[in-house]
């Protein structure tokens, strides 16, 4: 059972770089997630998802974007990477009202 | 005020200690609680699952709901130097699209051989 399932588990990007994130979940769980966590600050969620086609903003969105287009996927996607976004990001999901189920994490540095 | 409370800690305890992590909140109307422990490096890991007051045991872990307080608690009996980790507390509301948890920031715990 693979649970929440994230790639790639570490990455360095230079500052103005793009890339994106992967999430896939095989739990059929229709809540999904991206949360950041620093140093101090906790977790942090960057957006969400509560079904495929269907996206929402969460407490710090900015230079993120997401898309659902499967049940089963949840791409993050950093449009021109700065230095502030060094961080580690985690994927979750969980059914409606459910218990949520985190991915193991992508340590991302931005140089 | 933050909604969710936590001491970060670091809390240092020799093994077989009874550990107590807590957490309050402000929102009258969260009605599930958790307790996620989180390894270094790892992602955080359900542990217990709670609803509304009262008390919940698996094993050498307790939880606690105390809503006329605000107040949960985790408690591990006999701690191990494999609890060494983070614990996150984590609450939600039952209302509708009530999807997203609020969470403390975590208590860094160290059981000592």
């Amino acid at each position: 059972n693979a649970g929440v399932t994230q790639t790639p588990k570490f990455q360095v990007l230079k500052t103005g770089q793009s890339m994106t994130l992967q999430c896939a979940q095989d739990m059929n769980h229709e809540y999904m997630s991206w949360y950041r966590q620093d140093p101090g600050m906790g977790l942090r969620l960057i957006h969400y998802s509560v079904g495929a086609g269907i996206t929402d903003q969460g407490e710090v969105p900015n230079g993120y974007n997401v898309s659902r287009s499967t049940t089963e996927d949840f791409p993050l996607r950093l449009l021109s990477a700065a230095p502030s976004q060094t961080s580690v990001y985690f994927c979750a999901s969980s059914s409606l009202k459910g218990k949520l189920f985190f991915g193991s994490g992508t340590q991302l540095s931005v140089l | 005020q933050k909604e969710v409370e936590q001491d970060p800690g670091p809390l240092s305890v020799p093994e077989g200690a009874i550990v107590s992590l807590n957490c309050t909140y402000s929102n009258s109307a969260f009605q599930y609680f958790m307790w996620y422990r989180q390894y270094s490096r790892k992602g955080p890991e359900l542990l217990m699952y709670t609803y509304s007051s009262g008390n919940k045991e698996d094993g050498r872990f307790t939880a606690q709901v105390d809503k006329s307080s605000k107040y949960i608690s985790l408690f591990i009996r006999d701690s191990q130097p494999s609890d060494s980790a983070t614990y996150l507390c984590a609450m939600r509301d039952s209302g509708a699209g009530s999807y997203q948890l609020t969470f403390g920031k975590g208590t860094k715990l160290s059981v000592i051989p």
